[in-house]
């Protein structure tokens, strides 16, 4: 199956700071990559869907100028969490299908906001 | 709005017995499900998946069964084993942009696993 790689794996970053998260698909061209958020003990959660070389999707209740989201090549997207809070803490996930009908996921990323 | 749940959070199987976990959705576009696996602090892995012209999908010891008339699923695991113990999702989605279609989730239940 494809593979996607998501990096930083975990991050504790301070308050009002900002963290950028990277979604990278190493072995096909990825148009479209979905970012997720997952509570604990929660579903995962469709935050956005970015589209390569246009602005992203959000979700309905997503702050897109919170989370920005950049997909400017076909092998990398980029999640960003722009003046972070502790109820940002989270876990994020970013997915793509590669026009087969699976999705695959990234490693998912632990944002802990201190 | 809940468009996908699973309405057992945990089950507990012995190793060797059948493990059925189960999820129900309302939404009638859907026409692809899938099963994913997930461990703590990882990402989803695939599991199997179904369309909705079938009503099974057998992979080894993974079955899903589909009943659109009752919008439910099932993922059957036999015989169970003790790394079979994470917590199922299923998944939904539509098929009117094949390829990049977003997938709803549901809820989500922690199987375990009995040694």
């Amino acid at each position: 199956g494809a593979v996607v790689s998501q990096h930083p794996s975990r991050v504790i970053c301070k308050s009002g700071t900002s963290v950028k998260i990277e979604c990278r698909s190493l072995d096909f061209q990825a148009t479209t990559m979905f970012w997720y958020r997952q509570f604990p003990k929660q579903s995962l959660m469709l935050m956005a869907t970015s589209n390569e070389g246009s602005k992203a999707t959000y979700e309905q209740g997503v702050e897109k100028d919170k989370f920005l989201i950049n997909h400017a090549s076909l092998t990398l997207s980029t999640l960003t969490v722009t003046s972070a809070h502790p109820e940002d803490s989270s876990f994020y996930i970013c997915s793509t299908r590669q026009g087969t009908t699976e999705a695959f996921f990234g490693q998912g990323t632990r944002l802990t906001v201190v | 709005d809940q468009q996908v749940k699973q309405n057992s959070p945990s089950l507990s199987v012995q190793e060797g017995r059948i493990s059925i976990l189960n999820c129900d959705y309302t939404n009638s576009m859907f026409d692809y499900f899938l099963w994913y696996k997930k461990y703590p602090a990882e990402g989803p892995t695939f599991l199997i998946s179904i369309s909705s012209i079938k009503d099974k999908n057998e992979d080894g010891r993974f079955t899903v069964f589909l009943n659109k008339s009752a919008k439910h699923l099932s993922l059957h695991i036999v015989p169970s084993q003790p790394g079979d113990s994470a917590v199922y999702f299923c998944a939904a989605s539509g098929a009117s942009n094949f390829g990049n279609e977003k997938l709803t989730f549901g809820t989500g239940t922690r199987l375990t696993i009995i040694p």
